[in-house]
């Protein structure tokens, strides 16, 4: 089955600073990565999104690249603020005309913004 | 996106019991549903697929006799936690996919705790 590492567990950066977060996927049957911020308690938020036919998208300071070659993705957050704090997952799956999977998730990351 | 919900938002009940959750999508006709598992400061893992008028499928080291998955109609799958114990206290949160690709709708999440 499908297996995706994300790094780093914890990135802290000052405010206005830009943040990256890394992921890596193993099935290259894959076509979707989806990246989702969660507060304590609540539902993922699905903040942005790629498939696997574009390799880069953007959504104002929000910006998501793909390397299908190298299987990996990654999550660019610029001119950070405070309410960017929380932690983040990246997921990936597949639909083939089977039907939807469920999506396997990163083990997510928790970004702290400095004041 | 399509609108997900579940209940209850908040169980707490005593080992032993059986305890079951509802996932309803109010505006999709859902042939397939997901039901993922996130333990305190973890990451979501993805549980079981629920089909509509068929056996879920579930994922490996997932017990089938301990949660057990109904997805009578188009808008409503239930899990029910069996015997639950305090190891099952967890966060379910169930989804459904949506679109050409596999965006996924959760609902609000339910917080199991088990005494």
């Amino acid at each position: 089955g499908e297996n995706v590492e994300q790094h780093p567990s914890t990135l802290s950066v000052q405010e206005g600073d830009s943040a990256v977060i890394k992921c890596t996927y193993s099935d290259s049957a894959s076509n979707y990565f989806p990246w989702y911020k969660q507060e304590l308690g609540k539902r993922p938020q699905l903040i942005i999104d790629i498939r696997s036919n574009v390799g880069e998208k953007k959504d104002q300071r929000i910006a998501v690249t793909l390397n299908k070659t190298a299987k990996h993705f990654s999550l660019h957050i610029t001119e950070t603020q405070p309410e960017d704090s929380a932690v983040y997952f990246c997921a990936a799956s597949k639909r083939t005309g089977g039907g939807a999977d469920g999506l396997t998730f990163g083990k997510g990351t928790h970004l702290i913004i400095q004041p | 996106g399509a609108v997900v919900s579940q209940h209850p938002s908040r169980v707490i009940c005593k080992s032993g019991t059986s305890v079951k959750i509802e996932c309803r999508s109010l505006d999709f006709q859902a042939t397939t549903m997901f039901w993922y598992r996130q333990f305190p400061k973890q990451s979501l893992m993805l549980m079981a697929t629920s089909n509509e008028g068929s056996k879920a499928t579930y994922e490996q080291g997932v017990e089938k006799d301990k949660f057990l998955i109904n997805h009578a109609s188009l808008t409503l799958s239930t899990l029910t936690v069996t015997s639950a114990h305090p190891e099952d206290s967890s966060f379910y949160i169930c989804s459904i996919a949506g679109g050409s690709y596999n965006e996924q709708f959760f609902g609000p999440g339910t917080r199991l705790t088990v005494l």
